[in-house]
């Protein structure tokens, strides 16, 4: 299984909702990354968890909290969002946290924020 | 700070043309090379990445880079392209500086006519 899967596939939400996004793989990966991709523009990374613990957090505002609850699954918890955050967010994982480590992608969750 | 730069953001061709685009990057230490597609409604793929050893790499669907370190670049290349080919290409960079970071050019919208 080379699969990273993510749930839902689209999301809508009001600026009050809490939602979470989901993030599940089976490689045996033991780092996990979320990403945020607009619209035309590269993906841009959020977060890393190495070892089911965050080891990057890339300046990301506390409405976005991310999860590991183990080592395939991987949440992002939604809260108090603004209508610019509406974006794909695209999950990641790879075997290992050296850069040779290509990184596998799911086909991300398309958020839009009301 | 690290930066990618992929200079041809939307490229026609024609089936059987050939294909190169561009990718340069800016940072003077060791770096890993990957070429990531994004076909319409799918997610990330990685195409092929460079690690050390021959700077020409061969990638899946015929495609291939080339890795000039004196000119930081890494270069994507096919020979003739096909219809299936039309999506987006996005370079990405890790630089070998203990992180694992990606950092993703902005990516080139290759359409394909039939």
């Amino acid at each position: 299984d080379t699969e990273v899967t993510q749930t839902p596939k689209h999301l809508v939400m009001g600026m009050t909702n809490k939602k979470s996004l989901k993030c599940e793989q089976h490689m045996g990966h033991r780092a996990m990354y979320w990403y945020k991709q607009k619209a035309k523009k590269p993906p841009e990374l959020m977060f890393v968890y190495s070892y089911e613990k965050l080891s990057i957090n890339e300046s990301v505002p506390s409405r976005f909290s991310p999860e590991c609850p183990n080592s395939s699954l991987l949440n992002l918890h939604l809260h108090a969002l603004q209508p610019e955050d509406s974006a794909l967010y695209l999950c990641a994982s790879s075997l290992g946290t050296s850069g040779e480590n290509e990184q596998f992608f799911g086909p991300g969750t398309r958020l839009t924020v009301l | 700070a690290q930066s990618v730069s992929q200079h041809n953001h939307h490229v026609i061709l024609s089936e059987a043309a050939s294909l190169e685009l561009g990718c340069n990057y800016s940072y003077g230490g060791t770096v890993n090379l990957f070429w990531y597609v994004q076909y319409p409604g799918q997610h990330l793929q990685l195409l092929l990445k460079y690690f050390s050893g021959d700077p020409l790499v061969k990638g899946i669907k015929g495609f291939e880079a080339e890795f000039i370190k004196s000119k930081f670049s890494f270069n994507l290349r096919k020979p003739s392209v096909q219809w299936s080919d039309t999506a987006e290409y996005f370079c990405a960079v890790n630089a070998i500086t203990g992180t694992y970071k990606y950092i993703f050019g902005t990516g080139t919208r290759l359409k394909v006519l039939a």
